[in-house]
């Protein structure tokens, strides 16, 4: 089915493992995007792809890793997952700038 | 610094009356302005949005209203319905920004029947 999706659904790791998180999307939107939820805080934004091989960062970026060697997936990387790292992860594209968002159902991390 | 403020954490209406969520920027280079919904287990989906050359964008039971000079936006819901019940985020963009869209923090609006 067309759309964006988002693996796991849930996850559950330790302190200090890596762990990845993975957004599939099938209608070669140029952009992508990966936020994380937390309450009080809304939604920011990790980092941001406006095509593949090209990444930058957002407003909370550290601690994180991204990559997108092909249009339409982008993995986000947590190295060494930390507590403060528990929060819903979103993936999101759009087709070009200035078009709405789509957004994956998400991730819910928990780090112990 | 929060650059888009949604004040009210919560809202609650009945049924058939207006709901009106409220949201301020403080960035005066935000020229684009979008309104998404938010279910439980959900991602947000895209709801309305507005560009700055506008002070008012109509679809159906929704309509965002831009003040351009108070740096606020709003956005109506006529009648309210029970199915409307959700977390409503703003965001603001910036055409010298890519457009990559900065969220408030979500307003979570209940409307009771």
């Amino acid at each position: 089915d067309a759309g964006i999706t988002q693996s796991p659904r849930y996850k559950i790791t330790e302190t200090g493992r890596q762990v990845t998180l993975m957004c599939h999307q099938t209608w070669s939107h140029s952009y992508m995007f990966w936020y994380r939820q937390d309450l009080g805080h809304g939604l920011r934004l990790i980092y941001y792809s406006a095509a593949a091989d090209i990444t930058d960062k957002g407003e909370v970026p550290d601690g994180y890793v991204v990559s997108r060697s092909k249009t339409e997936n982008f993995p986000l990387t947590l190295e060494s997952a930390t507590r403060s790292q528990t929060s819903v992860y979103f993936c999101a594209s759009s087709v070009q700038g200035n078009s709405p968002l789509h957004f994956g159902n998400g991730t819910r991390l928990t780090v112990t | 610094d929060q650059q888009v403020k949604q004040n009210s954490p919560s809202l609650s209406v009945q049924e058939g009356r207006i709901s009106i969520l409220n949201c301020d920027y403080t960035n005066s280079m935000f020229d684009y302005f979008l309104w998404y919904k938010k279910y439980p287990a959900e991602g947000p989906t895209f709801l309305i949005s507005i560009s700055s050359i506008k002070d008012k964008n109509e679809d159906g039971r929704f309509t965002v209203f831009l003040n351009k000079s108070a740096k606020h936006l709003s956005l109506h819901i006529v009648p309210s319905q029970p199915g409307d019940s959700a977390v409503y985020f703003c965001a603001a963009a910036s055409s010298g920004g890519s457009y990559i869209p900065t969220f408030g923090r979500g307003t979570s609006l209940i409307v009771h029947p």
